[in-house]
Order: C-alpha cells, then sequence, then structure tokens
C-alpha cells in the first residue's frame, strides 16, 4: 500500500512568495494532519481534518497560513506571504480512525530565504 | 507543564544489546494513546508502536516492546538486539482522551555503535 505522499521533498523560495505544500493520505483514512517540526519548537500539530472538514485550525500560527481538503485524496498547505521564521520541516499524517496510529509522509523542507 | 517528557537527550548502546528510552506523560483523562516513532537521519517518521491506556498487556513489536507503566505514568520502549539501523531520534506521543492531536516529546537520538 502506498504510504502518505506528499510534495515537494524540498522548497526554497524568497520572502514574501506563496508557498504550496501538497499531500496526499493513504487511501480509506479518514482523519488528516498537518505538523511542524522545527528544533526550537519540535513537533506541533498545525490543523487536522476530518472527513475533509477542519476541525482544529488552533495550531495555524497565523492568517498566512491556510490549509484544505478539496477532497479525500488531497490537502494543501498554503503559506502567503512567507516569512524565513516559517523555515521548517511540515508532515502530514493520515489515520484511519481516531484511535488508530497516525502515518506521516517523508515532509517538505522548507526553506524561506 | 510538560505533557510528555523525555529526559534523555542522547543515548548510546553497543549493537546487539537492549536499550530502554524513558518516556513519562501527564494527564488526567482515563482514556489516552501512547505512541513511539522513530525519525532516521532521513528525517521521516516512523511508526513503531502503540498503547493503549486500557490495554493491560504491554504493546510489542518485533524487537519493540512498550513497559506500559500506568501509576507511575510511564511508558519506556524497549528495544532489544540493537542494530546499526536503530540509530535515529525517537519521539514518545500521546494522544487525549477526546482529542485527536499527538504531542510530542522532545525526543530521544538513540546511537547503535558496532
Amino acid at each position: 500500500d502506498a504510504g502518505v505522499i506528499q510534495s515537494p521533498r524540498h522548497e526554497v523560495t524568497e520572502m514574501g512568495q506563496e508557498v504550496t505544500l501538497r499531500c496526499k493520505p493513504i487511501s480509506g483514512h479518514d482523519y488528516l494532519f498537518w505538523y511542524r517540526q522545527t528544533m526550537m519548537r519540535g513537533l506541533e500539530l498545525l490543523i487536522y481534518f476530518n472527513n475533509n472538514v477542519p476541525i482544529d485550525d488552533s495550531g495555524m500560527p497565523e492568517d498566512r497560513f491556510s490549509a484544505k481538503m478539496p477532497n479525500a485524496s488531497f490537502s494543501t498547505l498554503k503559506i502567503q506571504p512567507s516569512e524565513p521564521r516559517d523555515s521548517a520541516v511540515y508532515f502530514c499524517a493520515s489515520s484511519f480512525t481516531s484511535n488508530q496510529p497516525q502515518h506521516f509522509g517523508d515532509g517538505t523542507r522548507l526553506s524561506i530565504l | 507543564a510538560q505533557k510528555i517528557t523525555q529526559t534523555q537527550p542522547g543515548m548510546f548502546v553497543q549493537e546487539k544489546e537492549a536499550v530502554t528510552l524513558d518516556c513519562t506523560y501527564d494527564t488526567s483523562d482515563q482514556s489516552y494513546g501512547l505512541f513511539w516513532y522513530k525519525q532516521p537521519s532521513s528525517g521521516e517518521m516512523i511508526f513503531l508502536i502503540y498503547q493503549g491506556s486500557y490495554d493491560e498487556q504491554n504493546a510489542t513489536e518485533g524487537r519493540y516492546s512498550l513497559n506500559f507503566q500506568k501509576a507511575r505514568k510511564s511508558a519506556n520502549l524497549v528495544i532489544s538486539a540493537s542494530q546499526l539501523g536503530d540509530s535515529a531520534m525517537y519521539f514518545c506521543a500521546m494522544r487525549e482522551g477526546g482529542y485527536n492531536k499527538l504531542i510530542f516529546g522532545a525526543g530521544t537520538r538513540l546511537a547503535v555503535h558496532p
């Protein structure tokens, strides 16, 4: 079975540009999560969806961040405008139910210059 | 207060020996789940093992076992017969009762020496 697929794996862009990160969850998984990993703050949940509906976005740092899940097989995380402090590894994860383990994608390493 | 505490920033172990990575947690919920993930230097997060708060038996998955001591609120990961490929960061995480998000500890970096 294919795991969670994220793209791109690496993104380097200049401050002020729009960044779009993409995620395809494992087929049949009803929950999708976006996490951010930094040295200073570790792994933090940004937002999660259940059946394509955003449930908790309290971890989204600012209005510059937005996430969508237009269908069960695709989600995006956008940052507009991007800032150097957004540099981090962004992970997408999915789970079958709320009680099942979350399976992570390989992450997107984002660098904002 | 920290929800998940991993007190060992780094650990060393000789190949083929067993190693225990510590994790303590803080919750007032009766229903919760505890997870361990491995993050190799390549960066991906790999799910290793899960323990539910109502599970009476310690979870095991191959060479991984979880030493769950509910009264002490600890969920230590035991890796038996360490291999060089076990060198990685290991994260303990908790999901509390009605919440679906995982709260992660700071991680322990394990180095396996030949």
